[in-house]
Formats: structure tokens, sequence, C-alpha cells
């Protein structure tokens, strides 16, 4: 069956460090990744999307990769901030309808 | 312009009885989606309506049903509800039918069943 795994414990990092976070995939074949933010209590945020004919997209200091052939995405934040403090969730999407899979999460915490 | 809003945001309800949630898309989006999601683990599609028509179905039983009216707002309906029920409800719009953009959610209601 398709699964999907993102770090399973939580990363801590200091402000002004890069975090990175993991999103691996098996069985499956997504033409779109997504990640998305939630803060505690609250919906999900979009963050990004990328295509599976791209490698690498960028929105000021978020940068995403994707690799269809390790079936493995990589979430950067670049000079992290306390108020990047959240949980982060991949999510895949294929060709066709609107259902989206989800990963368990990441939650990031940022210290000053 | 408003985003998703949902209602109600919290309610509690006992093992056998039914709830039914509410979902109000962005205005101008025609694709509603339901996902539920248990503490700690990452939403689980329920099901997602387009221009009305039911456009896909997750592997939840029969007790979970749903619909689309005219204004696209949308209702999802859980019968003889199970403590394993409890979880935050989540209501996402989007424009297109398809996985080539975004999904904007609402913050969910949280169904607590005792």
């Amino acid at each position: 069956s398709q699964k999907i795994e993102q770090n399973s414990e939580a990363l801590n990092i200091q402000e002004g460090k890069t975090a990175t976070l993991t999103c691996n995939y098996t069985n499956y074949s997504p033409a779109y990744l997504q990640w998305y933010r939630q803060d505690p209590g609250r919906g999900p945020v979009f963050l990004l999307l990328i295509r599976e004919n791209e490698k690498e997209k960028r929105k000021e200091r978020l940068k995403v990769t994707f690799d269809t052939t390790l079936k493995q995405s990589l979430f950067h934040i670049t000079a992290s901030q306390p108020a990047d403090s959240a949980t982060y969730l991949c999510a895949l999407g294929a060709r066709r309808g609107g259902k989206l899979i989800f990963g368990q999460g990441t939650e990031l915490s940022v210290k000053p | 312009d408003a985003g998703v809003t949902q209602s109600p945001t919290h309610l509690i309800k006992t093992r056998g009885q039914h709830v039914t949630l509410r979902c109000s898309p962005i205005s101008g989006h025609k694709s509603v989606s339901w996902y539920q999601q248990v503490l700690g683990q990452g939403p689980q599609f329920i099901f997602q309506y387009y221009e009305k028509e039911e456009r896909g179905r997750g592997n939840f039983p029969d007790r979970f049903s749903a619909r689309q009216f005219p204004n696209y707002s949308s209702e999802l309906n859980v019968n003889a509800l199970l403590l394993g029920d409890s979880a935050l409800y989540l209501c996402a719009s989007s424009s297109r039918g398809e996985n080539t953009g975004e999904l904007f959610f609402g913050e969910g209601s949280r169904l607590t069943v005792l």
C-alpha cells in the first residue's frame, strides 16, 4: 500500500540555521508533491507545490527538492526564525483527481 | 475575502449518535474536500466533491457520507458514532477538481465522541 514517511522525531534547531525536513514515499508515483504548515489547533496552510518533472522550487526562504528516483522530497527553511516553529506536512497527489495523501508531519522547533 | 469556514468549531457527542459538519468554500471555488485528522497524524482523505458530484472517496465506512449544495457549500455526515471517530475534521476548497493547485483549509471541526 502507499506509504509516506516524514521525520518521526521533532526537529529542534537554533535560530538562523537551516532546517531540513524529509518526506519519503513508497508504492506511489505522484504527479505533484505539496508542503503545508500546520499550527496547533489550526488547519494546514499551503506553502509550495512541486511537479514530478521539476527538481527544485524556491519561495523566499523556502526550498523544496523532488527526487522521483529516490522517492524523496526535501524541504528546507533557511535563516530559520522562532516563528517558523510548527508542524510541516508533505502531501502527494496523483495526476488526476483531487485526493492528497498526507504524511504524519514533522514538528519543527526553532529556538532563539 | 472570507476563507473556508466550518461549523461547528467544537462539538461533543456520545457513541451511537449522528453528527453533521458544515463547510463553506472560498467564493468561486467549486471543489470541496473533507479530511479527518487524528491527533498526531496527518490528514486522511474522506471525500471530494466538484461541481456537486462526488469525485473521490477515501477508505472510510458507509457511516460517513457527504454532499455538496448548489452554492458549493458542503456537509459531512457521520452516523452511529464510535469513539475512534474523535478527530479534527477539515474541509478544504480549491478552484479546480485536480491536484494542480493548493488546497485552502478551514480551521476544522473538533469532534469528541464519549
